[in-house]
């Protein structure tokens, strides 16, 4: 069983639709990435998490650290929010990220 | 644009041949990790830099690469003899303590 899994794998949905992306981790962490991949692109740090719940713009992040759970919500989606979203986390005694396989979300206008 | 820049963008070699990549962190991040991303899948953790220290070093990370950060800054990663099975994307990614990862735009290597 990997250490951190997200669902769902692949995702298509209409422009305007409400996105929930889930991650699950079994490990003990420091800390919660969501990034974002572009097809051909680079990875694009969209929130570090340890508690809670952040927003920024029509991106909320919240993590549960009781459930070891956390989720990447999108509002009012736009095609140009496709991208593979990848969860990683940062495990609390070692430096590394641990990657989730990410989700592969197209929007369709 | 993150602040973080990586050399090449890309790189064409044949097998058997050395290649060295660079990357310039942000300015104030100590921290600095390298990544390996083949098609369809995560980055692979390779090694991680806090200062010139090399710290953490994975066993992906065969005799064949090495990778150094002289003075704290810059960073270069090389591999010697290369394999297709080296064909990948290499990420650069920077911090600074308690601070989220930046990434770099990647070098994508084509081993021939």
């Amino acid at each position: 069983k990997n250490e951190v899994e997200q669902s769902p794998q692949n995702l298509t949905a209409q422009e305007g639709e409400f996105i929930t992306i889930n991650c699950s981790y079994s490990v003990g962490i420091s800390a919660l990435h969501w990034l974002q991949q572009h097809p051909g692109g680079g990875i694009v740090s969209l929130f570090m998490l340890s508690s809670g719940k952040k927003k920024h713009g029509r991106l909320i992040a919240t993590i549960n650290i009781q459930e070891k759970h956390s989720s990447l919500h999108i509002t009012a989606s736009h095609p140009r929010d496709s991208a593979v979203y990848i969860c990683a986390v940062m495990g609390d005694s070692n430096y590394q990220l641990i990657w989730g396989a990410g989700t592969k979300l197209i929007i369709k206008p | 644009d993150t602040g973080v820049s990586q050399d090449p963008r890309h790189k064409i070699t044949k097998r058997g041949q050395n290649v060295t990549f660079r990357c310039d962190p942000i300015s104030e991040h100590n921290r600095l990790y390298w990544y390996r991303q083949t098609l369809g899948q995560g980055p692979e953790f390779l090694t991680y830099f806090q200062n010139e220290a090399q710290l953490e070093k994975s066993r992906l990370l065969s005799d064949r690469f090495s990778a150094e950060r002289p003075k704290g800054s810059f960073s270069t990663l090389e591999i010697q003899r290369t394999e297709q099975g080296d064909s990948a994307m290499y990420l650069c990614a920077s911090r600074t303590e308690g601070g989220t990862q930046y990434f770099g735009p990647g070098t994508r290597l084509l081993v021939l």
